[in-house]
């Protein structure tokens, strides 16, 4: 059973510091992709990893992957007050259909 | 831009009743999901449905679930008797093609449903 597991789960930052989030997966999948959930809203996508050595950047935040290793990485820059919300990282299931979630990490960025 | 609609926002309904959720996913896609998340817990796959049918589901979803694509654009899910522990927001999404594959899933905006 292919299990997806974050750390951290909840992450509290100050402005302009920087961080990462960690996703790693227990099987082979070689295509990563990372939400964005505001609450009582829907799942946004961020990144899609496609092979091994991705490397996605869009402003702050930069994702990479490594299928090697079964890791992902979610790498915030310098973080301002809008990036706080939930990231959640999702690896396609064994038979390549769903999509398997990591329990997401909560990101609040204090001023 | 092209996006999933869900119907309704909010359904709160009565233990043992049956409800229909509602999804038009993008026009273009051939691939279609339903996902739950439970309040503060992570997003869990129900099913997922290609070509007019079940193409894969989860435990969850048992005989009181079914999914049904009435027409070329409504994709619905039905739960035949609602339980307490069905009380969860619940998403689909839809994508357009497997090619090169790709799997990115875009989300509707959920249905919160509430079971008293």
């Amino acid at each position: 059973e292919l299990k997806v597991e974050q750390n951290p789960l909840f992450l509290s930052m100050q402005e302009g510091k920087n961080y990462t989030i960690y996703c790693n997966y227990s099987t082979t999948s070689d295509r990563l992709y990372w939400y964005r959930q505001d609450p009582g809203k829907s799942l946004e996508s961020l990144f899609v990893l496609l092979s091994n050595g991705a490397v996605k950047q869009e402003g702050r935040l930069m994702a990479s992957l490594d299928t090697k290793a079964r890791l992902s990485t979610l790498h915030i820059t310098a973080a301002v007050h809008d990036l706080s919300a939930t990231y959640f990282c999702a690896v396609d299931g064994v038979y390549g259909n769903k999509l398997v979630f990591g329990a997401g990490t909560i990101l609040r960025v204090k001023s | 831009e092209p996006e999933v609609t869900q119907t309704p926002s909010h359904q709160v309904t009565q233990m043992g009743q049956e409800v229909i959720l509602r999804c038009v996913p993008i026009s273009n896609h051939l691939y279609f999901y339903w996902y739950r998340q439970i309040l503060g817990q992570k997003v869990e796959f129900l099913v997922s449905f290609y070509n007019n049918e079940i193409s894969e589901k989860s435990e969850i979803f048992d005989d009181q679930f079914s999914v049904e694509r009435p027409d070329g654009s409504n994709f619905t899910l039905k739960i035949r008797s609602t339980k307490l522990e069905d009380s969860a927001m619940y998403f689909c999404a839809s994508s357009d093609s497997r090619r090169a594959g790709r799997n990115e899933q875009f989300f509707g905006p959920g249905t919160r449903l509430t079971v008293l």
